[in-house]
């Protein structure tokens, strides 16, 4: 147990509705990261949050959003989706923003999009 | 864009070392090697990094070469509980004060019993 917590974890829904992913980080840790992990793309970074501040962003779309709230828990938005959305969903979280912080990955939310 | 190179599959018995390697030429000076695995059903989980020497934990050794341009995860004793997805990543600086983990496609460790 790596201390991260996502949920759902698994959520099915149509193409054109939008979704919401939640991660809690570790306790302490103040840094949070989203991933995508399709079967053709691999694991791909969306965008990073640093004590509630965007801090990097990735291969995210125009159509997903995310926001890190004072509590420090995150959010990704998906909305209009499309079939090619269908994915698992990381959450993973680190102390801070150095290059020795491990990161720590949550479970996984599996969406699944019809 | 993975700036990293490794095979995409190797087979190791059970109990023996493996030696897992990794081609990151285009590494810059600020750039940490970091390595970590994913479990079959599981997120990623972090294995070990290192910046110029060789190190070492629980899990793992780890051994960049001098010009840095590569490196070699080394599983002392590989279990039934190794098999999975490695993944040699470079820990690069994104701006922002912030670095950044980008994954390649990894290597996956099969353990023969």
């Amino acid at each position: 147990d790596s201390g991260v917590t996502q949920t759902p974890k698994h959520l099915i829904t149509a193409t054109g509705q939008r979704v919401t992913l939640r991660c809690s980080p570790r306790s302490g840790d103040l840094s949070v990261y989203w991933y995508q992990q399709s079967l053709d793309q691999g694991l791909q970074f969306l965008i990073q949050y640093y004590n509630g501040e965007e801090r990097a962003k990735g291969n995210i779309l125009e159509r997903f959003s995310a926001q890190q709230f004072p509590d420090l828990h995150s959010e990704l938005n998906l909305s209009s989706l499309e079939l090619g959305d269908s994915a698992l969903y990381f959450c993973a979280s680190s102390v801070g923003i150095s290059g020795t912080d491990t990161q720590y990955f949550g479970p996984g939310t599996r969406l699944t999009v019809l | 864009d993975a700036k990293t190179t490794q095979p995409n599959s190797m087979e190791s018995n059970e109990e023996e070392p493996v030696h897992l390697p990794c081609n990151h030429s285009t590494i810059s000076g600020t750039d940490y090697i970091h390595w970590y695995r994913q479990l079959p059903s599981q997120g990623p989980e972090y294995v070990i990094h290192g910046l110029t020497s060789n190190v070492n934990n629980r899990m793992a050794s780890l051994a960049i070469a001098e010009d840095r341009k590569s490196s070699t995860l080394i599983l002392h004793r590989a279990t039934l509980r190794d098999a999975a997805v490695y993944y040699c990543i470079l820990m690069s600086y994104s701006g922002a004060g912030s670095y950044q983990l980008t994954f390649g496609k990894g290597t996956k460790l099969s353990v023969i019993p």
